[in-house]
């Protein structure tokens, strides 16, 4: 089935540093979502994409719905321990769909 | 006042065992969703309800089987327990198909 392969995989970083993720795909997408989740819990809706081209921010986090529709990117500024967790994209594949395909997740580590 | 709550959270079973997972909303919301998160943490799509219809029915064994009661509940029944539906599985719910609200999962152990 469709799959949405997020890079990198895993990431450590120093606290301050920028973080750039990006996911990508061989279909098209309506709806780019960007999640987190934090160990024990589940996801938590960062930002949602509905255009291509659209870039949103949401504090120090900005994502970009990709022109061909096939790919965004999130990047997070100066980044802080509390930033780690597993950092989880989604596309919706049919304008009106109720599902969305999970990208493989990006595993952020900030050391202080 | 949580938004999407699943009880239990933690669930360990025997292997054959029949279990139910619960899992209720208060946002209003008209979509509710179950998915499996598996160890190496990918999340993917079981059932979909909307407005108390199943509208999403993945490739998942007959074994789970979803019901919902009304908009507000969605529960997920697993018969004869087997050692590779250990996983994480969480409750979701929309407002149409806009993005979800996850609850904080249930990690179900068979043993």
């Amino acid at each position: 089935g469709q799959q949405l392969n997020q890079s990198p995989q895993s990431m450590f970083i120093q606290e301050g540093e920028d973080v750039s993720m990006n996911c990508t795909s061989s279909s098209i997408f309506n709806t780019w979502l960007w999640y987190k989740q934090d160990p024990g819990e589940g996801p938590v809706l960062l930002i949602a994409l509905y255009k291509a081209g659209e870039l949103t921010s949401n504090g120090r986090l900005t994502a970009q719905f990709g022109i061909t529709r096939k790919d965004s990117f999130l990047n997070i500024s100066a980044s802080i321990p509390s930033d780690v967790g597993i950092y989880f994209c989604a596309g919706q594949l049919g304008r009106g769909t109720y599902k969305y395909i999970f990208g493989t997740g990006t595993r952020l580590k900030v050391l202080a | 006042d949580t938004a999407v709550s699943q009880t239990p959270k933690y669930l360990v079973t025997q292997m054959g065992n029949d279990k139910s997972i619960k899992c209720e909303q208060n946002l209003g919301h008209d979509t509710m969703y179950w998915y499996k998160q598996d160890s190496k943490k990918f999340l993917k799509i079981m059932f979909s309800y909307n407005n108390k219809e199943l509208i999403i029915n993945e490739t998942v064994p007959n074994r789970f089987s979803p019901k919902s009661p009304d908009k507000a509940h969605l529960n997920l029944h697993i018969n004869s327990l087997e050692l590779g539906d250990s996983a994480v599985y969480f409750c979701a719910s929309s407002r149409e198909w806009y993005g979800y609200t996850f609850g904080s999962g249930t990690r179900l152990t068979v043993v």
